[in-house]
């Protein structure tokens, strides 16, 4: 049974170009959580996505931050015009459904991404 | 409000020594507790959590966690270190044990010395 899957695991953007972060959950699992690690700093919440619902998006950046689950496939995170702040390790969980207990999360290995 | 301290962003161990890993919480009400670890190149694990039950928590390999209200703490400690255990802990709190209100601390690097 295949873990969470996190990729790219490193992402290098040049300044102003979009990067995309995908995260393919565990099997059955209908539950998605991003988190954004910036340098020294501990994993902060971003987003909590259900299939094809976002339910939480309290830690999101107002403009240029974008997520999505659909029925089929990954999720994404979607980071538009990046600058230079960006750059962190973001994390991707999963839980099964109906358990939102973070004793039910599942961690991927994270995306590092690079602006240049 | 909840936040998380913790001190020191690197430790180092000889193999058989003891583990002390330091954590200090702010929380308004009582507080859950928890303690990942992310070996290199992998997701973060649940190692132990305190959920008001007992104090002292015990968790995977060995490790375990006590909760002292008093002092605000919940530092996690292992008797003897063995060199599997190097890798990145993480410290954390939250007012429930909802995923999305966890907040995390900066994480400490354990280093074993052979």
């Amino acid at each position: 049974n295949a873990g969470v899957m996190q990729n790219p695991r490193h992402l290098v953007r040049r300044r102003g170009q979009e990067a995309r972060l995908r995260c393919s959950p565990m099997k059955g699992h209908s539950h998605v959580y991003w988190y954004r690690q910036l340098p020294e700093e501990g994993l902060k919440f971003m987003v909590y996505l259900q299939k094809e619902n976002i339910i939480d998006e309290s830690g999101m950046p107002k403009e240029r931050f974008s997520a999505e689950f659909p029925k089929e496939g990954p999720s994404i995170l979607r980071i538009q015009q990046v600058v230079r702040g960006d750059s962190a390790a973001y994390f991707c969980a999963s839980s099964p459904p109906y358990q939102t207990d973070n004793e039910k999360l599942f961690f991927g290995s994270g995306t590092q991404l690079s602006v240049l | 409000a909840q936040s998380v301290t913790q001190l020191g962003s690197h430790v180092s161990v000889s193999e058989g020594a003891l583990v002390l890993l330091r954590c200090n919480y702010s929380s308004s009400v009582p507080p859950y507790l928890f303690w990942y670890v992310q070996y290199p190149n992998q997701g973060l694990q649940l190692l132990l959590k305190y959920t008001s039950a007992a104090t002292l928590v015990k968790g995977i390999n060995g490790f375990e966690a006590e909760f002292k209200k008093s002092e605000t703490s919940f530092h996690l400690t292992k008797p003897s270190a063995h060199m599997s255990d190097a890798a990145e802990y993480f410290c954390a709190v939250s007012a429930d044990s909802s995923a999305s209100k966890i907040i995390f601390g900066s994480g400490t690097r354990l280093s074993i010395r052979p």
